[in-house]
């Protein structure tokens, strides 16, 4: 089983939707979760970090991790066309070095 | 708003050549990493270095590749002799002391190797 897996999409939505973007993983040592955001050919954008399980929010960005099922997700209210991007989520254990973790990254193009 | 900066962004390079991709990480930061990307695929966790020293490595950062820190302000990273699978993006990251996980990333280097 891969150690982070996350949907590559391409998610496509109207202006105004709610987007929902999802990893799940496979090592219970994970505890630190992060959310970038990539656009074309430039480099990951720090959007969201959480510790541990529970709920973080950021202005349209809601951020959620439940370690029971090693499951988290990244919810954007109002999507805007300026939110068209790669969204990459990226986990690490703890420790003092914290390599991050990869998932994919899921495409999302939000319409006008 | 500090950034971390990369040179060059594009780098063609022959087979078997040396290529040194450098990186001004932002300036009160101690812990630095190397990342890559190759095309379509994941990020994947390169080497991380602190206190002049390498913490800990990928399988990937074999003898080929190799880190430095040759003054207060650059942190480079050099592949001996290039192989067509390293053509990648090579992303530089760097975060504070007691602020692990925010790693900050630059623009990244795309290296083509022909």
């Amino acid at each position: 089983q891969k150690e982070v897996e996350q949907d590559p999409g391409p998610l496509s939505v109207p202006e105004g939707a709610i987007v929902s973007l999802n990893c799940t993983y496979s090592n219970s040592a994970f505890q630190y979760f992060m959310w970038y955001r990539q656009y074309s050919r430039k480099g990951p954008e720090l959007l969201m970090y959480t510790y541990s399980s529970g709920n973080k929010e950021d202005g349209r960005f809601t951020a959620q991790v439940d370690k029971s099922s090693k499951y988290i997700s990244l919810f954007i209210r109002d999507s805007q066309p300026s939110d068209s991007a790669t969204y990459l989520c990226a986990m690490s254990a703890a420790g003092n070095n914290r390599k991050l973790i990869w998932g994919l990254g899921t495409s999302l193009a939000v319409n006008p | 708003e500090p950034e971390v900066t990369q040179t060059p962004s594009h780098q063609v390079t022959q087979m078997g050549q040396e290529v040194i991709l450098r990186c001004v990480p932002i300036s009160n930061h101690l812990y630095f990493y190397w990342y890559r990307q190759i095309l379509g695929q994941k990020v994947e966790f390169l080497v991380s270095f602190y206190n002049n020293e390498i913490s800990e490595k990928s399988e990937i950062f074999d003898d080929q590749f190799s880190v430095e820190r040759p003054d207060g302000s650059n942190f480079t990273l050099k592949i001996r002799s290039t192989k067509l699978e390293d053509s990648a993006m090579y992303f530089c990251a760097s975060t504070q002391r007691g602020a692990y996980n925010e790693q900050f990333f630059g623009p990244g280097t795309r290296l083509t190797v022909l």
